[in-house]
């Protein structure tokens, strides 16, 4: 089956130290992203990759790091100088990007819990 | 600033009624795309409208997108419990590649 895997679903980890989130695709899409979500915010974008070794920041890029070495993974660092981690993360992916063809496919998510 | 406005942010009816979410931008849509989310979990693709005046629908659930392109309603009719959830609008804007999507309206439906 193709789709979109985040892991682990729940995550806790002590101030100061820096988590990756996993996010994995076998749909062949060219772009992935990710967000945050916060009670009553809706969905923030972070970072987001429309190719191999690119990606650029979002609107709430500040702690975060990315990296796209592989067509099917974009793993998300959430550093220490992220004030505010603890959020739901999703992980999306889509054929391309612009011109109304962005129909993008969710993982299930990531629940960080930093104390 | 936030770019695409919805309402309500919640909701609560009764089993049977209808409603309706609606979601708006003071830009031009290139493309308007509907989920639902469940509580906790991820986005579930419910449709994409494109076209000024475009309408679709799926089951009891139908979108439509305005002439202009800014404004776009959701329409559940005869409502039931499955419908519960959160129901977001995404959209990419005329001023580049980056997908925005809005602050969601939490939907409730009573037996």
């Amino acid at each position: 089956d193709g789709g979109i895997t985040q892991s682990p679903k729940y995550l806790f980890r002590k101030e100061g130290q820096n988590v990756t989130l996993s996010c994995e695709q076998n749909l062949n899409h060219d772009a992935m992203y990710w967000y945050r979500q916060d009670p009553g915010q809706g969905l923030r974008l972070i970072y987001y990759s429309q190719i191999v070794n690119d990606f650029q920041k979002g609107d709430i890029a500040e702690g975060y790091s990315v990296s796209r070495e592989k067509k099917e993974s974009f793993p998300l660092t959430v550093t220490s100088a992220q004030k505010n981690p603890t959020a739901f993360y999703l992980c999306a992916s889509s054929i391309v990007t612009g011109g109304g063809n962005g129909e993008q496919y969710f993982g299930p998510g990531t629940r960080l819990t930093v104390t | 600033s936030q770019e695409l406005e919805q309402s309500p942010q919640s909701l609560i009816v009764q089993e049977g009624k209808n409603l309706t979410i609606n979601c708006t931008s003071s830009k031009t849509l290139y493309g308007l795309y509907w989920y639902k989310q469940k509580y906790g979990e991820g986005l579930i693709f419910l449709m994409m409208l494109q076209k000024g005046g475009e309408e679709k629908s799926h089951e009891k659930i139908t979108a439509k997108l305005d002439e202009k392109k800014q404004q776009s309603s959701l329409h559940i009719t005869a409502s039931q419990p499955s419908h519960a959830g959160i129901y977001l609008c995404g959209a990419e804007m005329n001023t580049g590649n980056q997908f925005y999507f809005g602050t969601g309206t939490s939907l409730t439906v009573i037996p």
